[in-house]
């Protein structure tokens, strides 16, 4: 049972432009939400984050849009750039609910065509 | 310089061998995790530790074991019990704050 799904395995975007990534929930208990970021032979760093107490988190060139009731979550950046070329993964939490464990998604590969 | 490590990056066992991998920080994190990655699969759980002496079972912690005897250290024994150990290894550590948790580079064990 995958509670967060990350539809698109892959996308394709050209340096400059806009990548959106998209990532859904079942569980209507996760209120905390992540978007990590991983390159081939490491380990994923912690990108950006949400609370669903906002719709909106904004860092630098990257915003992630939360939209509770259709139980989706948006990674957009702006613009993309070659180092941008990564695997993401969306993760969810429940902290305010006991449980903090995080639930991640299968990933999307990002690839910025130059 | 600060991290967590990972060793071997690849490791390959005969079937029915138990197997431990490595993980060590030196960020003076409390707490410490394993995850596992299979294709086309997010990261699933395996153990956490959030104080030394002290472990707890994850989403997916049958075939596996742990101790947590130093803070700075976290093996993981993939046991002849765990039916697919097939599978990308991912250790990772906390201050205590399950959100920011720093990965190590990974292993990826190949069980023939």
């Amino acid at each position: 049972d995958q509670q967060v799904k990350q539809n698109s395995p892959s996308l394709s975007v050209q340096e400059g432009r806009i990548s959106i990534l998209n990532c859904d929930y079942t569980n209507s208990m996760f209120d905390y939400f992540l978007w990590y970021k991983k390159y081939p032979a490491e380990g994923p760093t912690f990108l950006i984050s949400i609370s669903s107490i906002k719709d909106k988190n904004e860092d630098g060139r990257f915003t992630v849009f939360l939209n509770k009731s259709a139980k989706h979550l948006s990674l957009h950046i702006v613009p993309s750039q070659p180092g941008d070329s990564a695997v993401y993964f969306c993760a969810a939490s429940s902290p305010n609910f006991g449980n903090e464990k995080l639930t991640f998604g299968t990933g999307t590969r990002l690839t910025i065509i130059p | 310089d600060g991290g967590i490590t990972q060793s071997p990056k690849y490791l390959f066992r005969k079937e029915g061998q138990n197997v431990t991998l490595s993980c060590e920080q030196n960020l003076n994190h409390d707490a410490m995790y394993w995850y596992r990655q299979d294709p086309g699969q997010g990261l699933r759980l395996i153990y956490y530790s959030q104080i030394v002496n002290d472990f707890q079972k994850g989403d997916i912690a049958e075939g596996y074991s742990v101790s947590r005897e130093k803070k700075e250290s976290f093996p993981l024994t993939v046991t002849s019990a765990q039916k697919n150990p097939t599978a990308f290894y991912l250790c990772a550590s906390s201050i205590g704050d399950w959100n920011t948790q720093y990965f190590g580079p990974g292993t990826r064990l190949t069980v023939l």
